[in-house]
């Protein structure tokens, strides 16, 4: 197993861009999400979904879109970067909801310029 | 409003020391899980804490909670220099859609 993916590692954006941060997992995971890294304050929850075609929001969704076509799938959409948007990004996933032991992705870090 | 506080958040130690990071938390919660990462690396699961007075051990670290104070302790026992990393508390809400809320981080350096 590969466990949780993560595409790209590194990407520097400019102002007003767009893009795509891919996240797969090969387990078999209804529970996926999205978090975000900033220094001094731990990791904050993006969006989630708790199986294909089922998302929701989390703590600082703004700015940000997801879909779950498929199990293994969960992209994050960057709609207009903006410099506020320089992060590490985390995707993680887990056996069921209710079942929360999560596993990361190797993280992918963010620059908008 | 759904809250974790760790303290302390920094935290230097000698090698052989003991020390212990608090994680408060605001409301009744599902379970608690502490996560160790090491700088440029992703998160690793250290403990998965179910119910009051659960306590689990991992080496030289040990993990408790007690959910009638919300309060989650990781005890360092003869701290070693490879332990150095940030360690993260985390607690799950399951009526809030599963969410996984997390402390600031206690950033951990042990010296020799």
């Amino acid at each position: 197993n590969a466990g949780v993916t993560q595409t790209p590692k590194f990407q520097v954006l400019k102002t007003g861009q767009s893009m795509t941060l891919q996240c797969a997992q090969d387990m078999n995971h209804e529970y996926m999400s999205w978090y975000r890294q900033d220094p001094g304050m731990g990791l904050r929850l993006i969006h989630y979904s708790v199986g294909a075609g089922i998302t929701d929001q989390g703590e600082v969704p703004n700015g940000y879109n997801v879909s779950r076509s498929t199990t293994e799938d969960f992209p994050l959409r960057l709609l207009s970067a903006a410099p506020s948007q320089t992060s590490v990004y985390f995707c993680a996933s887990s056996r069921q909801v209710r079942y929360n032991e999560q596993f990361f992705g190797p993280g992918t870090r963010l620059t908008v310029l | 409003e759904l809250k974790v506080e760790q303290n302390p958040l920094f935290l230097s130690m000698q090698e052989g020391k003991n020390y212990t990071i608090y994680c408060n938390y605001s409301t009744t919660s599902d379970r608690l899980y502490w996560y160790r990462q090491d700088p440029g690396k992703s998160l690793e699961s250290l403990f998965v804490l179910l119910s009051n007075g659960a306590v689990k051990q991992e080496g030289r670290l040990m993990a408790s909670l007690d959910t009638k104070a919300r309060l989650s302790t990781l005890h360092i026992t003869a701290a070693v220099h490879d332990l150095s990393a940030t360690y993260f508390c985390a607690v799950t809400y399951y009526n809030q859609g599963g969410k996984l809320i997390f402390g600031q981080g206690t950033e951990l350096s042990v010296k020799p």
